[in-house]
């Protein structure tokens, strides 16, 4: 069985230009998740989503940010315009569910934004 | 807030030598879960093990093994017979929460390398 797919798997641009992210997570997966990981730390969780629900989307800084999970499949992460600091490595991961009892969570390759 | 601490930012290990990784954490919830995940240089996340705050029987997964003490909220992974491909950085993370759950809550890693 596939495991979480991501693309591109680099990108680079120069900032102030727009960016998108692709996830495609488990055939079966309800809960997909997106984190930011920097350089020499652990991941943060950006959103979470139940299908198509947003339910937890605190961290996601919401100016240049946004997201979206069409058809409760597929999801998006796109940052417009790119700044320096968003240099990272963009996490996707999908569970079955988010609730108890708790289900693992299984995690794509990333894709390294480098923002010029 | 919950926090999670890894005091260790590198760990050397000949191989077939045990190494053990330390891990603190600060939360007021009676019900949470810990793990531990690898992330190799491919940057894909891999669930090592787990444990459940209300199971007092430390979980074992072959080579590795956590010594959960819920009083002192300390978590440490030890890894036996370590093995190249263990070479890795390895992050200890808390999920739990009544707003939380799904959300996991990574510590900053520790580096580990596995020499022959």
């Amino acid at each position: 069985e596939a495991g979480v797919v991501q693309s591109p798997r680099y990108k680079i641009i120069e900032k102030k230009q727009p960016v998108a992210f692709w996830c495609n997570p488990i055939s079966g997966h309800n809960t997909l998740y997106w984190y930011l990981q920097n350089l020499g730390q652990g991941p943060e969780l950006l959103i979470r989503y139940e299908n198509e629900e947003a339910v937890d989307d605190s961290q996601l800084p919401k100016d240049r940010f946004s997201a979206e999970r069409l058809k409760g499949v597929d999801s998006t992460l796109k940052i417009q315009p790119a700044e320096l600091g968003d240099s990272a490595v963009y996490l996707c991961a999908s569970s079955q569910t988010s609730g108890r009892p708790v289900n693992e969570q299984f995690f794509g390759p990333g894709t390294r934004l480098t923002v010029l | 807030a919950q926090t999670v601490t890894q005091s260790q930012p590198e760990m050397s290990v000949q191989e077939a030598e045990t190494v053990t990784l330390s891990c603190t954490y600060d939360t007021s919830e009676n019900n949470y879960y810990l793990f531990w995940y690898k992330q190799p240089p491919s940057r894909q996340m891999i669930l090592v093990i787990r444990q459940e705050a209300y199971k007092q029987q430390n979980a074992t997964e072959n080579r590795f093994s956590v010594n959960f003490q819920k009083a002192a909220k300390s978590f440490s992974l030890k890894i036996s017979d370590s093995q190249l491909g263990d070479t890795a950085m390895y992050f200890c993370a808390f999920m739990g929460g009544t707003d939380s759950w799904g959300k996991l809550q990574f510590g900053a890693g520790t580096q580990v390398v596995v020499t022959p």
